[in-house]
């Protein structure tokens, strides 16, 4: 069965450089999170989009933006990186209209900031 | 707003053996879902199980069992047989039904979990 896909997995970066993250929903679902989870920490919600409609925010900083497409991938872009963004960033999928949904997550990108 | 606390960041089980992973949460709202996930080495975060609000039986999904006390707003994971295999960090997860949440997943900050041979 088709998974979450995200892009790239790794990633390296420098200070104050910008970073896009892509992720590719399992097929026909309608929601596409976005998670940050630190070394060590929990994952903390960053982004949600409904059906290509932003739906929810969390402690998404300013200097990232998000968006859902058309063809319903979503790409997370980062500006003016630091060195606390380095992190596993998690892409999930569900598909919010059906009972007992659950949230699929791909397999992350590990971003690192030097 | 709602929370997840798992008080316990590390355990330890003997392979084979039995072990239960506990966690509470604070909500105000009477409907919703709460999840285990597993995060092995590799990262990838895996559904254990996850259980309705609305149900009083408590799920289970061969190895791994929930004790949820709704009243108590406590969701402990039992795992029997404990495999080496299960060696992760396991988080505890809640989310909202309805509302503005449209879904997003708030976690505990999560239990490692050690299987000894």
């Amino acid at each position: 069965a088709a998974g979450v896909i995200q892009s790239p997995r790794h990633l390296i970066k420098e200070k104050r450089e910008t970073a896009t993250l892509k992720c590719y929903p399992i097929p026909r679902h309608d929601t596409v999170y976005w998670y940050q989870q630190g070394p060590g920490q929990d994952p903390q919600f960053l982004i949600s989009f409904y059906e290509k409609m932003q739906s929810d925010k969390g402690s998404i900083p300013d200097r990232f933006s998000a968006q859902q497409f058309s063809d319903y991938h979503s790409e997370l872009n980062m500006s003016s990186l630091e060195l606390g963004d380095s992190a596993l960033y998690f892409c999930a999928s569900s598909l919010l209209g059906q009972q007992n949904t659950e949230a699929f997550f791909g397999q992350g990108t590990r971003l690192t900031v030097v | 707003a709602q929370t997840v606390t798992q008080s316990q960041p590390e355990m330890s089980v003997q392979e084979a053996e039995t072990v239960t992973l506990s966690c509470t949460y604070d909500t105000s709202e009477s409907d919703y879902y709460l999840f285990w996930y597993k995060q092995p080495p590799s990262r990838q975060m895996i559904l254990v199980i996850r259980q309705e609000a609305y149900k009083q039986q408590n799920a289970t999904e061969n190895r791994f069992s929930v004790n949820f006390q709704k009243a108590a707003k406590s969701f402990s994971l039992k795992i029997s047989d404990s495999q080496l295999g299960d060696a992760a960090m396991y988080f505890c997860a809640y989310r909202s039904r309805h509302g503005g949440s449209q879904g997003n997943l708030i976690f505990g900050k999560g239990t490692k979990l050690s299987v000894k041979p």
